[in-house]
């Protein structure tokens, strides 16, 4: 099974603050995706990857930058935290290739709070 | 506008009732999944289709690519079937995934 595991499940931190939320997957996934999830807006991409050291913007970048140093791993970085920053992370990584049969898995999520 | 509409938003059925959550799109896509979000956030892929239907236990997804429409239907259904489920499309265009707002299912024993 394919494992996506999240670094932390709750952060709280502070305006101003430089935050780091870390994905890793088992599976040997070319791309890896990070998502932030609102009441009411669902899921909403930030940023993906589609191999090492590649990045594409989604639709929502502003505020947030990514890295991806290794395959496995995918790092969503708010440079400096606001408020309305708070809000569930969710990393994600899928196949590359024949996207119709790749399917997403997701980590278990970041509850983030920023005071 | 969302790409990706469900409904209804919100559903609460009795134990062993039928289910039907419903999701429309409006652009053209190579697949759809249907996720599982139970409380806590961990987001479970259920089921992958391009055309027709598939079945997993008393769940049963179908697609009508014609009508952009999918919709999932859950059997028999259990407390332990509470849960956000979200429909999720790819895009023919690129492999970015669009999803719908969910629909928050709560099955009252």
């Amino acid at each position: 099974d394919v494992k996506v595991t999240q670094s932390s499940r709750y952060l709280v931190k502070r305006t101003g603050e430089k935050v780091f939320l870390e994905c890793v997957q088992d599976m040997d996934h070319e791309n890896m995706f990070w998502y932030r999830q609102d009441p009411g807006l669902g899921l909403r991409l930030i940023y993906f990857s589609y191999d090492v050291k590649m990045k594409e913007k989604g639709d929502i970048p502003e505020g947030y930058s990514v890295s991806r140093e290794k395959k496995e791993r995918f790092s969503l970085i708010l440079e400096s935290a606001s408020t309305n920053q708070t809000s569930m992370y969710l990393c994600a990584s899928s196949l590359s290739g024949a996207y119709y049969n790749s399917p997403l898995h997701f980590g278990n999520g970041t509850r983030l709070t920023v005071t | 506008k969302n790409e990706v509409e469900q409904s209804p938003q919100n559903l609460t059925a009795q134990e062993g009732e039928f289910i039907t959550i419903n999701c429309s799109y409006s652009v053209g896509i190579s697949a759809l999944h249907w996720l599982q979000q139970h409380p806590g956030g961990g987001i479970v892929s259920l089921f992958m289709l391009s055309s027709g239907k598939k079945k997993h236990g008393r769940l049963i997804a179908t697609i009508n690519i014609q009508e952009k429409h999918s919709s999932l239907h859950i059997t028999a259904s259990h407390p332990r079937d509470s849960a956000v489920y979200i429909c999720a499309v790819i895009l023919l265009t690129g492999n970015q995934f669009y999803f719908g707002t969910g629909t928050s299912l709560t099955v009252i024993p």
